[in-house]
Formats: structure tokens, C-alpha cells, sequence
């Protein structure tokens, strides 16, 4: 059984631009969560997508959004970029996202220079 | 604010010692889990508590989950170099189905 897939790996923007990271879950699980993993922060919640809805969100600007498709394939967008947004971002898939027995990726490391 | 605080930070440790990582919050949990993570990768989840007083065993490391639900530790008996690594607690609330709120992480260098 594949596991959760984030691509790309690797991402170097530059200040202002913007950026679209994706995420392919495990077979069967509708729920996609995001994160934003940083040095200072540490794990972060940005918001989590069931059924191609939103239904949860972080504390992040509007700058950082986010969908799903039918095939719970989930895709995040980080307008007008900042070197603060550098960070490893990571995606976590479950059946329902209710128990919270997240199985994560491996990540996407954007640097913005 | 729902925090998790996880100590210590920073753990330095020779091959053959024990050691215990502790995760408290103010707030309660339906479930805390336990990951770690290696550099560059996606945490792994390790463990998933639900129960208060819960104690679940994996080889070497024993997790516990507090009676009331806002803490959790974990203990590492024996620790080899293949233990190093960032651990992480994480916690869930019901009312926030998909979120996990996650402690800082504790550094474990296991030296041979």
C-alpha cells in the first residue's frame, strides 16, 4: 500500500512569487491535513480538507490556501511569498481525520530566497 | 491557547541509559500520539493513546497517558544509537477533527 506522497521534495522561490505543493493521500483516506514545520515554530496546523471541503484551519494569513479534488488529492498555495514562509511542509492523510491517527509525508522543503 | 510542552528539549545520551520524555498541557485530549522523525522526513507515528491511565509498550518504549488526559511521557529503557532521533507528542481534540497540536520535539542523541 503506498503511502502518503507529497511533491515536489524540494522548492526554491523568491520572495513574492507564489508557490503549489501537492499531496496524494493513502488509498481510502479522505482527510488531508497541512502543516508547517519550522526551527522556532515547530509543527504548525494550517487546515485540514475532508470530501473536498475545508473544515478546519489554522492560524495562517490568507496568503496560505488550500484545496482537495474529488480524489482527495490536496494541493496548497502560498501567495505573495516571504522568507518566513521557508519551511518543510507536510501533509498527513487519514480515513476520516476524526481519530487523528495521522500517517504523514515525507515533505516539501521550500526555501525563499 | 492549546499548548503542548514538551521536555526537555535537548537530550544527550550514552548507549545502555534510560530516559523519559514528558508532554503536559493545561488542556484535555481525546487522544495524544507519539511520533518521531528523522531529518528531512515526515514524522512516524509511533503510538496512539486514548484512554486516561493508558500504558502501551513498544520493544523498549513504554507510553503513558495521564489519568486526567493532559499529559503523556515516554520512557526509553536501554537506549541504542538507533534511537536518535526528534520525538514528538501530539495531541487531538474531539472538536477539531484533523488537527493535531504538537509539542516542540525532544532531541535524542543516543552516543555509542
Amino acid at each position: 500500500k503506498a503511502g502518503v506522497t507529497q511533491t515536489p521534495r524540494y522548492l526554491i522561490k523568491t520572495r513574492g512569487q507564489q508557490v503549489t505543493l501537492s499531496c496524494s493521500p493513502i488509498s481510502g483516506h479522505r482527510s488531508v491535513s497541512w502543516y508547517q514545520q519550522t526551527p522556532g515554530q515547530g509543527l504548525q496546523f494550517l487546515f485540514e480538507y475532508f470530501s473536498e471541503t475545508q473544515r478546519n484551519k489554522g492560524n495562517f494569513p490568507g496568503r496560505f490556501s488550500g484545496r482537495q479534488f474529488s480524489n482527495s488529492r490536496s494541493e496548497m498555495n502560498v501567495s505573495t511569498l516571504e522568507l518566513g514562509d521557508s519551511a518543510l511542509y507536510l501533509c498527513a492523510s487519514s480515513v476520516t481525520g476524526r481519530v487523528a491517527e495521522a500517517f504523514f509525508g515525507q515533505g516539501t522543503r521550500l526555501t525563499v530566497v | 491557547t492549546q499548548l503542548l510542552e514538551q521536555s526537555p528539549q535537548f537530550l544527550s545520551i550514552q548507549e545502555g541509559e534510560n530516559l523519559t520524555v514528558y508532554c503536559n498541557s493545561s488542556s484535555v485530549f481525546s487522544s495524544l500520539q507519539w511520533y518521531r522523525q528523522e531529518p528531512g522526513e515526515g514524522p512516524v507515528l509511533l503510538v496512539t493513546v486514548v484512554t486516561g491511565g493508558e500504558v502501551k509498550k513498544l520493544k523498549r518504549l513504554t507510553f503513558q497517558f495521564g489519568d486526567a488526559r493532559k499529559d503523556s511521557s515516554l520512557h526509553i529503557t536501554a537506549a541504542q544509537p538507533g534511537d536518535t532521533g526528534l520525538y514528538l507528542c501530539a495531541g487531538a481534540h474531539s472538536s477539531n477533527t484533523g488537527k493535531l497540536i504538537f509539542g516542540q520535539g525532544t532531541t535524542l542523541q543516543v552516543k555509542p
